[in-house]
C-alpha cells in the first residue's frame, strides 16, 4: 500500500462547477499537507499549504486536511479553464522527506 | 529572482551515452532536491542535498546515477551510461529549510529537463 493514494483522473468538469479534489494517507505522523498545481510541461508550483488538521481558503480555493480519517481536500470554486492542470497532494512529518501523490489530471471545459 | 533554472530543457541521446542534467538553485536557499517523474511512477525523489552536503541518496536507482553539489549556486545530475528506462522529466526543486528534513514542503521546482534515450 502506498503511503499516499490519489485518485489520477482525469477529472472534467464544466467551468463555473464546484472540483473536489481528494488523497488519502497510511502515516499518522504526517503534519505538513500540501497542494501543488502543475501545467501541462512545467514544474510543480506550491497552491496551498496547511499545517496540521483544519481549513484553509485562499480566493477560490479551500484545503481541508482531516487527520483522524487520513483525509485530505482541495475544493475550487467557480473553476475556471486556466485552473486545468494536474493537481498533485504532498505531505511530510517534521523530519522526514515529502512524500507526493500521484496526481489528478483537472480538465475545466468553457 | 529568477527561480530554479535547469538546463537543459530538453535532452535527446543514444543508448550508452552520458548525460548531464544542471540546476542554479534560488540564491540562500538551502536545501536541493533531484526529482524524476514519469507517467508510471509520478514523482521520485532522488536524493536530498542540505548545505551542500548529500543526505539522502536512497532514491538513486542504480550506480550509474550521481549528483553532486560542490557549491551552494550549482548542482549537477549524471547518468552514465544513459538507458531508454532513463527517459523522465527530471526536477531540480529547492527549500529554505533550516537542517536535514526540517523544512516545511515549500518547494519551489524548475520547469524541468526532459530527457529522452533511444
Amino acid at each position: 500500500q502506498k503511503e499516499v493514494e490519489q485518485d489520477p483522473g482525469p477529472l472534467s468538469v464544466p467551468e463555473g462547477a464546484i472540483v473536489s479534489l481528494n488523497c488519502t494517507y497510511s502515516n499518522s505522523a504526517f503534519q505538513y499537507f500540501m497542494w501543488y498545481r502543475q501545467y501541462s510541461r512545467k514544474g510543480p508550483e506550491l497552491l496551498m499549504y496547511t499545517y496540521s488538521s483544519g481549513n484553509k481558503e485562499d480566493g477560490r480555493f479551500t484545503a481541508q486536511v482531516d487527520k483522524s480519517s487520513k483525509y485530505i481536500s482541495l475544493f475550487i470554486r467557480d473553476s475556471q479553464p486556466s485552473d486545468s492542470a494536474t493537481y498533485l497532494c504532498a505531505m511530510k512529518s517534521s523530519a522526514s522527506k515529502i512524500i507526493f501523490g500521484s496526481g489528478t489530471r483537472l480538465s475545466i471545459r468553457p | 529572482d529568477a527561480g530554479v533554472i535547469q538546463s537543459p530543457r530538453h535532452e535527446v541521446t543514444e543508448m550508452g551515452q552520458e548525460v548531464t542534467l544542471r540546476c542554479k538553485p534560488i540564491s540562500g536557499h538551502n536545501s536541493l532536491f533531484w526529482y524524476r517523474q514519469t507517467m508510471m511512477r509520478g514523482l521520485e525523489l532522488l536524493i536530498y542535498f542540505n548545505n551542500n552536503v548529500p543526505i539522502d541518496d536512497s532514491g538513486m536507482p542504480e550506480d550509474r546515477f550521481s549528483a553532486k553539489m560542490p557549491n551552494a549556486s550549482f548542482s549537477t545530475l549524471k547518468i552514465q551510461p544513459s538507458e531508454p528506462r532513463d527517459s523522465a522529466v527530471y526536477f531540480c526543486a529547492t527549500s529554505p529549510g533550516q537542517g536535514p528534513w526540517v523544512n516545511t514542503g515549500e518547494l519551489f521546482f524548475g520547469e524541468g529537463s526532459r530527457l529522452t534515450v533511444l
